[in-house]
């Protein structure tokens, strides 16, 4: 079965430092990972996916298969950063049913000014 | 566009009681979801539904049921409300259930079970 852990529950780091949040995977297919994230009273929203390869917001996050990573990263955090980030795995339905995401435990981030 | 519109936001319940929490999307999705959230747990899916007249269990589906009479509108409903079931639920919509397609959610119920 897939799983996805984000070893960090709460991630503190000052305003201008570099950010790296942690997210491995366990999955025997080629997986297919997101960040979404969750600004204090505001709902879940995507932050970015893998095969976007995109940057959002200073962020990026690059598939390692070997590790089985797919890690969070902002070279100068700010402080509108502050907010919960979840990373997930998309896994094929059995069946007839629809692909899933398998959420992470989430980390909370908070930068300090 | 509002997304994915969720209602109520908030409700305190007693345990037996039942309700029904309301998910209305109007981004024409097919697929439509919805997820528990509790402190230290993350997202956990506990039903969806990858179109009208279809449904389907997630990962904790116990004590909990769904509909999907129309395209636009999902259901979760709990027959007899448990202390356990006291958590913030999301619903979710996407246009496909292909991998990489991003889930949207709406702003989320916050239930609390007495």
């Amino acid at each position: 079965a897939q799983r996805v852990t984000q070893p960090e529950k709460l991630l503190s780091v000052f305003k201008g430092a570099p950010v790296e949040l942690k997210c491995n995977y366990s999955y025997s297919g080629s997986p297919e990972l997101f960040w979404y994230v969750q600004y204090s009273r505001q709902r879940l929203q995507l932050l970015l996916r893998h095969i976007s390869r995109e940057s959002i917001k200073g962020f990026t996050a690059d598939l390692n298969k070997g590790e089985t990573s797919f890690h969070l990263k902002k070279p100068f955090a700010q402080e509108e950063d502050s907010a919960m980030y979840y990373c997930a795995l998309s896994s094929p339905p059995r069946g007839a049913g629809s692909y899933q995401l398998t959420f992470g435990k989430g980390t909370k981030l908070s930068v300090i000014p | 566009n509002a997304g994915v519109t969720q209602t109520p936001k908030f409700r305190v319940l007693k345990t037996g009681q039942s309700m029904t929490l309301l998910c209305a999307q109007d981004m024409n999705h097919e697929y439509m979801y919805w997820y528990r959230q509790d402190p230290g747990m993350g997202l956990r899916l506990i039903h969806y539904s990858v179109g009208e007249g279809t449904t389907a269990k997630g990962e904790v589906p116990d004590g909990y049921n769904v509909s999907r009479l129309k395209k636009q509108n999902f259901l979760l409903g709990l027959e007899s409300a448990a202390p356990s079931q006291t958590s913030v639920y999301f619903c979710a919509s996407s246009y496909g259930g292909v991998s990489n397609q991003p889930q949207h959610f709406g702003d989320g119920t916050r239930l609390s079970i007495l």
